[in-house]
């Protein structure tokens, strides 16, 4: 994970916004992705964005890409205190999908 | 019909046993994956299946050795661990190895190693 970097904490109120951010380094990958892994559990495809895309938006998350500076965040509105989790973003680099170190998301009611 | 899914959810072993981790997906996915995650870390790549044929081994030890027996199953044979090999190991598949497909994980097997 070390070529995508992420903050590892962040901490908001019952129904605010959350974002989170990543960046990578590798100007090639086609596909981020964001996964969201509960405590003991797998990891759970949120949703992705191909790299000619700037932003997608899937009910409650919303996706911005800035290719030029190889900035990828996730909007959660209305954050939920079941939005508490690891949120993980990642790359898909040939035969390897390149994950952050995650981002622990802690939802204060 | 999105789902992979590892057997079992958790397990014990010694470090003389012989277990399997499964994992199986319908999803007429053509690559397959072994990850293992470590706490508190982001899964790392341990192997890859292109149509049933090993194409990565990322340096694992032959304690490891997967199997893929067909296109919907995908085994990890494990033998003479280490208290080390404890860890999360989860499965994922995805249409072909190709970058611009996504990946879906399973739940994950939790495996301890005593």
């Amino acid at each position: 994970g070390e070529d995508v970097e992420q903050s590892l904490f962040l901490s908001v109120r019952e129904g605010d916004s959350s974002v989170i951010n990543c960046t990578y380094t590798d100007s090639s990958s086609t596909y981020l992705y964001w996964y969201k892994q509960e405590p003991g559990a797998g990891l759970q495809l949120l949703t992705y964005i191909f790299s000619n895309m700037d932003m997608k938006q899937d009910q409650r998350l919303t996706v911005l890409l800035n290719k030029k500076d190889k900035h990828l965040s996730l909007r959660i509105a209305d954050t939920q205190t079941g939005d508490s989790a690891i949120y993980f973003c990642a790359e898909k680099y040939f035969d390897d999908m390149r994950f952050g170190a995650g981002t622990r998301l802690t939802v204060k009611p | 019909d999105t789902e992979v899914t590892q057997t079992p959810k958790h397990l014990v072993m010694g470090m003389t046993n012989k277990k399997s981790l499964k994992c199986e997906q319908h999803m007429g996915h053509r690559a397959m994956y072994w990850y293992k995650q470590k706490a508190k870390k982001p899964p790392e790549l341990m192997f890859v299946y292109s149509y049933e044929k090993l194409s990565i081994n990322e340096s694992v030890p032959s304690r490891f050795s997967p199997e893929c027996p067909n296109s919907s199953l995908l085994n990890l044979h494990l033998h003479a661990l280490q208290p080390e090999d404890s860890a999360l190991y989860l499965c994922a598949s995805s249409q072909d190895q190709g970058a611009s497909t996504e990946a879906f994980f399973g739940q994950g097997t939790r495996l301890t190693v005593v």
